[in-house]
């Protein structure tokens, strides 16, 4: 079925460890999104891409990276992860010509201890 | 900067009652405005999408409304079921192609 996959679906990390979140799509959207759901709080911006080798920052980037270089697939990284970073982690897609609004994957829970 | 509020912010209703969700925003200057539904756990799942020329859009048992120029969308559901509990969220799109998240409205439908 075509969407977005994001992987994995759960993670455990100890303090400092590094990891990567790949989200794939496959409906050759140009615009792609990571976002942070915390308890009680809306979805976050943490950085977006308007297409292949692109990248942005959204309102919460501080200790995340992200890269663009499939147009297909958005990778996000934390390379020292912190107690703060535990959340649950959502990739969407976007294409803004189509204009047939956004498609989210399920979701990344992640535990730094 | 964006905000977006969502009222009321949890709602518990019997089963059958029609309900309204409000969803209001400060920055008027907004492209499309998406209507998600999350279940515990769960992902989001798109019900309805207004588009920038667009006034309303309906699906089944719901109706979204928009109205840009006062900041505010709202979210009708018909004849409520056990099978509506869930969260519901409103995102208005930003001038740079973003959503903007407001906190959701948790509904409880009881059977």
């Amino acid at each position: 079925n075509a969407g977005v996959t994001q992987t994995p679906k759960f993670r455990v990390l100890k303090t400092g460890q590094s990891m990567t979140l790949l989200c794939a799509q496959d409906m050759n959207h140009e615009y792609m999104y990571w976002y942070r759901q915390d308890p009680g709080m809306g979805l976050r911006l943490i950085h977006y891409s308007v297409g292949e080798g692109t990248t942005a920052k959204g309102e919460v980037p501080d200790g995340y990276n992200v890269s663009r270089l499939k147009k297909q697939n958005f990778l996000l990284g934390l390379e020292s992860a912190a107690p703060s970073q535990t959340s649950v982690y959502f990739c969407a897609s976007n294409e803004v010509e189509a204009n047939y609004g956004y498609t989210f994957g399920s979701g990344t829970r992640l535990t730094v201890v | 900067k964006q905000e977006v509020t969502q009222i009321p912010a949890a709602l518990s209703v019997p089963e059958g009652e029609n309900l309204v969700l409000n969803c209001s925003f400060t920055d008027s200057a907004i492209y499309n405005l998406q209507w998600f539904r999350q279940d515990p756990g769960k992902g989001l799942t798109s019900l309805l999408l207004i588009q920038s020329s667009q006034r309303e859009q309906t699906s089944g048992r719901l109706n979204a409304s928009l109205d840009k120029s006062s900041g505010r969308s709202t979210l009708y559901i018909a004849a409520s079921q056990p099978g509506d509990s869930a969260t519901y969220l409103c995102a208005p799109e930003d001038s740079s192609y973003k959503l903007i998240f407001g906190s959701g409205t948790r509904l409880l439908v009881r059977p």
